[in-house]
């Protein structure tokens, strides 16, 4: 059980929209900023978007990212085949029960 | 260029106690900004933080595994080392390091490949 939850899945047709959300709480998402990763089959995760709405060098525009209160959304428009891979978010969590990072369940996004 | 690798046994038997290195370059593990962290993934499974460390030696672990877990490092070899001790069979995973940030430890911009590790007997 992810303290992050997301949907397990996700799809679209090329070139449509898609977004994928990941629910917190106060003590994560609530508090701090929030990283989204795209992992490839067979391959490590990389960084897709940072600080909540940032993108790393080399991250088309297609993707995106928000944060509203204790909830994030990564988007994806003019939806590519090759972006068929799994996407995890990722927080710093102030619990009192231990600082941790924590991650979400991850979505597995299919290109129909 | 920045580049992480982890090293270490591909197969431990329970009970044991996995040591895995992760190596790096492009970047000091004296940079104040700057730290790696251990971070798992059971086959089909999803991304699990485990520890972190920081130049100045702060370091922070898994609630769950915390018992388990030490991290330290070499700055003079650029190493960074993860041992967890007890290992079992649930264990088994896929196991990475990765670069990540003093300021969002949730940020993770350099990943090594990965090393697979089971646990059997």
């Amino acid at each position: 059980q992810s303290v992050l939850t997301q949907p397990p899945s996700a799809s679209g047709t090329p070139g449509q929209r898609v977004t994928i959300s990941c629910s917190g709480s106060s003590s994560n998402i609530g508090s701090n900023t929030v990283n989204w990763y795209q992992q490839l089959p067979g391959t490590a995760p990389k960084l897709l978007i940072y600080s909540n709405n940032q993108r790393p060098s080399g991250v088309p525009d297609r993707f995106s990212g928000s944060k509203s209160g204790t909830s994030a959304s990564l988007a994806i428009s003019g939806l590519q085949s090759e972006d068929e891979a799994d996407y995890y978010c990722a927080a710093w969590d102030d619990s009192l029960n231990g600082p941790n990072v924590v991650f979400g369940g991850g979505t597995k996004l299919t290109v129909l | 260029q920045v580049t992480l690798k982890e090293s270490g046994p591909v197969l431990v038997k329970p009970t044991e106690t996995l040591t895995l290195t992760c190596t790096v370059s492009g970047f000091s593990l004296s940079n104040a900004r700057m730290g790696v962290s251990w971070i798992r993934q059971p086959p089909g499974k999803a991304l699990e933080w485990l520890a972190h460390i920081f130049s100045n030696d702060e370091k922070s672990y898994s609630t769950s595994l915390k018992s388990r877990l030490t991290i330290s490092k070499d700055t003079s070899k650029s190493q960074v080392v993860l041992t967890m001790t007890n290992m079992d069979p649930v264990d088994t995973a896929t196991y990475y390091c990765a670069r990540t940030d003093y300021g969002d430890p949730g940020y993770f911009d350099y990943w090594g490949q990965g090393t697979l590790v089971t646990v059997s007997s």
